[in-house]
């Protein structure tokens, strides 16, 4: 069955502080993964897409690894500041099939405090 | 702001009442979205449109009916619902791919920020 695991299920930090959020998936095979930022009581907003080809993506202090071999990737947050907190949200679409409907994680849900 | 601009952004409605979601997207996409997203859950894909038409509709019950008039315009209107279809209703939209498939390879999706709908 294709799903999308997150963690840490919810994460603290000091403002400043560096984070990595992690995704695992099981889907297969596999077309591209995204990662997406919802602040509360708001819609998802990209950071990233990435393909298989690509191990990894930067989008200003947001930097996404892949590992298809591994079927793993990682958000890092570098410098946290206090707007980065919201709930980060792995999303993979799955690479055959008619109906590739994009398969969402659960989403980590991070509060940066000053 | 994303494009993509949904109205109520609050709705609280009884179980016998009639009303309607609206979104409409300002970024020349062809193809829209409705998902919903409760508490603890992964979002879930109701209805997509291509070129105005459905093209996908995951086993919503009848009580959710979409309309999409056009590329630009897309409409959720619900009646008799139940409290558990409390939830945070989103729309998207996107660029359909060389195959003319909604939200195909790599388009990115824009959401509007969402409308709550809580029914008592």
């Amino acid at each position: 069955k294709n799903q999308v695991e997150q963690s840490p299920q919810s994460l603290i930090i000091l403002e400043g502080k560096n984070c990595t959020l992690q995704c695992n998936y099981t889907v297969s095979p596999f077309s591209n993964l995204r990662w997406y930022k919802q602040d509360t009581g708001r819609g998802p907003v990209s950071l990233t897409i990435m393909t298989f080809s690509e191990n990894t993506k930067s989008n200003g202090r947001y930097t996404a690894t892949l590992d298809a071999d591994t079927k793993q990737s990682s958000l890092h947050i570098t410098a946290s500041q206090l707007s980065d907190s919201a709930s980060y949200i792995c999303v993979v679409r799955p690479g055959a099939g008619n109906n590739r409907k994009l398969i969402w994680g659960l989403g980590t849900s991070l509060a940066v405090n000053p | 702001e994303t494009g993509v601009t949904q109205t109520p952004r609050h709705l609280v409605m009884g179980m016998t009442n009639k009303k309607s979601l609206k979104c409409e997207q300002h970024l020349g996409h062809n193809a829209m979205y409705w998902y919903k997203q409760s508490a603890k859950k992964p979002l879930e894909l109701m209805f997509v449109y291509n070129f105005k038409e459905q093209t996908e509709n995951n086993s919503v019950p009848s009580r959710f009916s979409p309309e999409c008039p056009n590329s630009s315009h897309l409409f959720l209107h619900l009646h008799t619902l139940q409290p558990e279809d409390s939830a945070l209703y989103l729309c998207a939209s996107s660029q359909a791919d060389s195959r003319g498939l909604a939200g195909g390879g790599t388009g990115e999706l824009f959401f509007g920020e969402g409308s709550r709908l809580t029914v008592l």
